[in-house]
């Protein structure tokens, strides 16, 4: 079975520009997470969304946004980029739902995301 | 706030040795402990977790232990390989407002050495 996929692997991006990364998740699974991992440190928590729904956001700004697809997979977008926004963005999926308990999440490769 | 801290940042075992990773959190109501070994190059790979009404569950060469009074949990590696050397991450979820986030400490650099 196919993990959760996000495209593309690597993006050069210049101060300014605006991005949209791309993740798939596995099969049946109808809840996806977004992640930042800056180098040398754990993954921080950006967005998490069901059914097409934001159900929860850690602490970034506006510039970052998402959505999720009727096919369940999502996109997620920073505008105006900023030097600090050199990262590795990783994708989760899960069975999460409403009402499920804790659901495990399973991780993609990752976009890694390079500022100049 | 939520934290969770994870220790030692670094830890470097000869291979048949066995390895220890601990963390603590901060937030009493977190009720999901995952733990993930991430690859260069590679996403975070789930390898166990554990929910708070437990206390210990294994998995081959792999255990996690979790003590609620305490809010510690550990990841225990016996007979270790040098495909075990990997980044390990633990985190703490709590589900709530129909969503749940983990909070991942800072990671432990395990090297196996031959």
């Amino acid at each position: 079975d196919a993990g959760v996929t996000q495209s593309p692997t690597h993006l050069i991006k210049t101060r300014g520009q605006h991005v949209t990364l791309r993740c798939s998740p596995i099969s049946g699974h109808k809840s996806v997470s977004w992640y930042q991992q800056v180098l040398g440190q754990g993954p921080q928590f950006i967005f998490q969304y069901y059914e097409k729904e934001e159900r929860g956001r850690g602490n970034f700004p506006d510039r970052f946004s998402a959505r999720q697809f009727p096919n369940y997979s999502s996109e997620l977008n920073v505008n105006a980029l900023l030097l600090g926004d050199s990262a590795l963005y990783l994708c989760a999926s899960s069975e999460q739902g409403r009402g499920y308990s804790n659901q495990p999440q399973h991780f993609g490769d990752g976009t890694r995301l390079s500022i100049l | 706030g939520e934290n969770v801290e994870q220790h030692p940042s670094t830890l470097s075992v000869q291979e048949g040795d066995s390895a220890v990773i601990k963390c603590t959190y901060s937030d009493s109501a977190s009720n999901y402990f995952p733990w993930y070994k991430q690859e260069l190059g590679k996403g975070p790979q789930l390898i166990i977790d554990i929910r708070s009404n437990v206390g210990e569950k294994k998995d081959q060469r792999i255990a996690v232990t979790l003590n609620k009074t305490a809010k510690h949990f550990s990841l225990h590696i016996t007979e270790t390989q040098p495909e075990d050397s990997a980044v390990y991450f633990c985190a703490a979820s709590i589900f709530s407002g129909g969503y749940n986030k983990l909070i991942f400490g800072a990671g432990t650099r395990l090297a196996v050495h031959p």
